[in-house]
């Protein structure tokens, strides 16, 4: 079976403009989960949705970032406008449920830096 | 709000030989969930293992093993005949049985094997 497939893989940007990431979570799975990592401040949960709804977006560090899930295999986190501090690996991950401790299955992850 | 903590920034085991990760957590609830995920140089997160709070009996998978301490709120990961395919970055996650499905997790371990 396909794992979450994520794209793209890298993505270098100038300040100022429009980024679109984007992630195609597991079939089936009805949570999804966006995620940053950074050397100084590592994993952090950014947005997540369950059943294409968002229930906790309290990470999402400003509004200049949004995320939305038109349907249940899509998923897109946009920065406009892109900052270099933004510069990060983001990681869209989904899982089934929560009973019994669905472990979430992650992408390969996207590759972000803003010159 | 849950913090996990890895006291190791990095660690190095001989090849063959056996290594123990350290994780502590904090927390006031008593249903949850603890994982640890590996993060070799190519970024994929890979599930290693999970731990629910409520068995008191130790996960296992083939070289990897838990020592999970709820008391002490202790999770850590011990793997067994190491190989240099483990040389990783190592993260202990939380994830609470009641609110919601996101994961908590810990600054990472740097895992070195030396052949």
């Amino acid at each position: 079976d396909a794992g979450v497939i994520q794209s793209p893989r890298h993505e270098v940007t100038e300040m100022g403009q429009e980024v679109t990431l984007r992630c195609k979570p597991i079939s089936g799975h009805d949570y999804l989960f966006w995620y940053r990592q950074t050397m100084m401040r590592g994993l952090e949960l950014l947005i997540y949705f369950n059943n294409n709804v968002p229930i906790d977006d309290s990470g999402m560090p400003e509004d200049r970032f949004s995320a939305k899930m038109p349907n249940a295999s899509f998923s897109t986190l946009k920065i406009q406008p892109s900052e270099p501090r933004d510069s990060a690996v983001y990681f869209c991950a989904s899982s089934l449920g929560t009973g019994k401790g669905q472990p979430q299955h992650f992408g390969d992850g996207t590759r972000l830096s803003i010159l | 709000a849950q913090t996990v903590t890895q006291s190791q920034p990095e660690m190095s085991v001989q090849e063959a030989e056996t290594v123990t990760l350290s994780c502590t957590y904090d927390t006031s609830e008593s249903d949850y969930y603890l994982f640890w995920y590996k993060q070799p140089p190519s970024r994929q997160m890979i599930l290693v293992i999970r731990q629910e709070a409520y068995k008191q009996q130790n996960a296992t998978e083939n070289r990897f093993s838990v020592n999970f301490q709820k008391a002490a709120k202790s999770f850590s990961l011990k793997i067994s005949d190491s190989q240099l395919g483990d040389a990783a970055m190592y993260f202990c996650a939380y994830r609470s049985g009641n609110a919601g499905n996101m994961l908590t997790f810990g600054g990472g371990t740097r895992l070195m094997v030396k052949p």
